[in-house]
């Protein structure tokens, strides 16, 4: 079954709005969280990583006030679109990976948020 | 640094074909490697990891792939096309002292009936 519950699957809304979307751990604890985005037909494109009680780390060119990324909880990571506007439309996907005791464990994946902002 | 380069953008095959989707890595350090299946509109879904254990790794739905340090290889292979496993299919690499992954570009695959 999933290990990496992501919330909503889709979204749509007016421009300007702003929207959370939750990713969340199920059944372990994760420190670390990834968070991508998806345009059609592409590849996923790392945003930012999500810490556990400190800042996330954003990839370059990815906005840090526009894309707020909360780790409040061992098990919980938000990506909120702020203000969000069309260009902000695609397939955002989360990630989190299982500290492995052995081995480089694979990262899990949510089944991702469609957003379709008007 | 690391890189992932998938061969192929597209791979058809008629159902009950075997299927060959190519992937090619680039790492500094021993890596460890992974197939992702994504469906339309969903995340993704792990079909099985290499992590420095045997070379030939067995994954779901009936895909494998064979680690090939000499040719720096992890093709992901399928005796049998079945009309569901049609999808886009990721290569990923990584290491053991980072938590990011890097993604080949993806390869969608298509069965034909």
């Amino acid at each position: 079954g999933a290990v990496v519950s992501q919330h909503p699957s889709r979204v749509i809304c007016k421009s300007g709005t702003s929207v959370k979307i939750e990713c969340r751990s199920l059944d372990f604890q994760a420190t670390t969280m990834f968070w991508y985005r998806q345009f059609p037909k592409q590849s996923l494109m790392l945003m930012a990583t999500s810490n556990e009680g400190s800042k996330a780390t954003y990839e370059q060119g990815v906005e840090k006030d526009k894309f707020l990324i909360n780790h409040a909880s061992l098990t919980l990571s938000t990506l909120t679109v702020t203000s969000a506007h069309p260009e902000d439309s695609s397939f955002y996907i989360c990630s989190a990976r299982r500290q492995g005791v052995i081995g480089n464990q694979p990262q899990h994946f949510g089944d991702g948020t469609r957003l379709s902002i008007l | 640094a690391q890189s992932v380069t998938q061969l192929d953008s597209h791979v058809s095959v008629s159902e009950g074909t075997p299927v060959l989707l190519r992937c090619n890595y680039s790492s500094s350090y021993s890596p460890s490697l992974f197939w992702y299946v994504q469906h339309p509109n969903k995340g993704l879904q792990l079909l099985l990891k290499y992590t420095s254990a045997a070379t030939l790794v067995k994954g779901i739905n009936g895909f494998e792939a064979e680690f090939k340090k000499s040719e720096t290889s992890f093709h992901l292979t399928k005796p049998s096309a079945h009309m569901s496993d049609a999808a886009e299919y990721f290569c990923v690499v990584s290491d053991d002292r980072d938590d990011k992954i890097i993604f080949g570009k993806g390869t969608r695959l298509h069965i034909l009936p």
